[in-house]
């Protein structure tokens, strides 16, 4: 097992929603409800958009929302702007020291 | 507000060691309540966190990568540091140091801007 499978891109027009998947295992996203969500802007570091599957960092809109249903988790933003566009990834505990990211999904607005 | 920034070489030849420092500022590493990661982006490609360390000095690697990695903490400079032998052209990327809390060291809030390392003769 290594990197979570996410779709390359999606796109949206404004105003609409999105869904991005995160496709694992019942090892990592299956067993536990540890995954997590960065947005990353080209040459920046990621930021924290949702953890604990569902949860938001204070200071994210609440446009991000997260959630999972057996081995797959996903990120829905709505109400999708401009400045969401950007590279996201999702992340899953899978036990003692281990993380798995996903490969990455663009998301072009 | 915490704040963590990378420095260290950008180029490492093959075989050699890469090392990277990592400084704290706006906030003690000694706080004990987090842990403290290196996580790295190859160009173009997905994340891969590589390990973690802890004020005391005690550290977790990623399985993969354990033979090769060494992390170490300077408290009085408020700095951490990784080290990666045996270097090669796969180990080119941008490397991250982040900070997880102590309950969940896996959910990375804060963030270094990243450090370009690459291997190359």
């Amino acid at each position: 097992q290594s990197a979570l499978t996410q779709p390359r891109s999606v796109s949206g027009s404004p105003g609409q929603s999105v869904t991005i998947s995160c496709t694992g295992t019942s090892s990592d996203v299956g067993g536990y409800n540890y995954v997590s969500w960065y947005q990353q802007y080209p040459g920046k570091a990621p930021k924290l958009m949702v953890y604990d599957v569902n949860k938001r960092p204070s200071g994210v809109p609440d446009r991000f929302s997260g959630s999972k249903s057996g081995n797959t988790a996903s990120l829905t933003i709505s109400g999708l702007q401009a400045e969401d566009e950007a590279d996201y990834y999702c992340c899953s505990y899978a036990g003692t020291y281990t993380l798995f990211f996903g490969t990455g999904t663009e998301v072009t607005v | 507000q915490v704040q963590l920034q990378e420095s260290g070489p950008g180029l490492v030849k093959p075989s050699q060691t890469l090392s990277l420092t990592c400084t704290v500022s706006g906030g003690s590493i000694s706080s004990n309540n987090y842990y403290w990661s290196w996580i790295r982006q190859p160009a173009g490609k997905g994340l891969e966190w590589i390990g973690r360390i802890y004020a005391s000095g005690s550290t977790n690697y990623n399985p993969s990568l354990k033979s090769r990695v060494t992390l170490s903490v300077h408290t009085s400079k408020n700095q951490f540091s990784l080290k990666l032998s045996s270097v090669t052209a796969a180990d080119t990327a941008v490397y991250y140091c982040a900070r997880g809390s102590l309950r969940s060291w896996y959910i990375f809030d804060c963030w270094g801007q990243g450090s370009l390392v690459t291997v190359s003769s």
